[in-house]
């Protein structure tokens, strides 16, 4: 029984491409986010989605584009990637109000 | 704006020392305060929280933290560590409007034989 899934785990990738990185959550929460770690291993948050809506966005690139289509899914697509997209991305979510934090096991994101 | 500061980047003990992770932050309001801890190729896991209340905080593993809001640290221990307890530690405070957290940089926790 996963609480939070993503799928790839791992993803290599070239300069330019597209891509998406996919969550889904089977705890019924109402949150859910998205955190990149660098490769210092610094964890920032990127976007938080309440029931579907964004809540938060810290000063990403408009190349990153969250998609929610249901509570249970939050979705990141990337668009031209570059270099410095390179990290593990982790999705995570949390009970609406209460802030302890379900991480997913992350995906390697490899540009080349 | 809140921040964390976890000192040092590394810590060793040997098997059945004291663990002993700093923990200060910085916040605006009263804060909740947490720390996972992150295995080789994982996602990080919950050890423990402070929300309200008691100030000293028990965890998974046999570890606890205890909050002083005289020093702004939730640092975080353990009498007598294992093997299994390397790893990385992440100390967090949380936005409690917008329930996001704010990581520290984390500690890589050495156990040595």
């Amino acid at each position: 029984d996963t609480a939070v899934s993503q799928t790839p785990k791992y993803l290599v990738t070239q300069m330019g491409n597209d891509k998406s990185i996919k969550c889904e959550q089977n705890l019924g929460h109402d949150t859910m986010y998205w955190y990149k770690q660098d490769s210092k291993k610094f964890l920032k948050i990127m976007f938080s989605y309440n029931n579907k809506e964004l809540i938060i966005n810290e000063t990403v690139p408009n190349r990153f584009s969250p998609k929610s289509p249901d509570k249970a899914h939050l979705n990141l697509h990337i668009n031209s990637l570059e270099l410095g997209d390179s990290a593990v991305y982790f999705c995570a979510s949390s009970p609406l109000e209460v802030d302890t934090q379900y991480f997913g096991p992350g995906t390697r994101l490899t540009v080349l | 704006a809140q921040s964390v500061t976890q000192l040092g980047s590394h810590v060793s003990v040997s098997e059945g020392a004291l663990v002993l992770l700093r923990c200060n932050y910085s916040s605006s309001v009263p804060p909740y305060l947490f720390w996972y801890v992150q295995y080789p190729n994982q996602g990080l896991q919950l050890l423990l929280k402070y929300t309200t209340g008691a100030t000293l905080v028990k965890g998974i593993n046999g570890f606890e933290a205890e909050f002083k809001k005289s020093e702004t640290s939730f640092h975080l221990t353990k009498p007598s560590a294992h093997m299994s307890d390397a790893a990385e530690y992440f100390c967090a405070v949380s936005d409690r409007r917008y329930s996001t957290l704010t990581f520290g940089k984390g500690t890589m926790l050495l156990v040595s034989p």
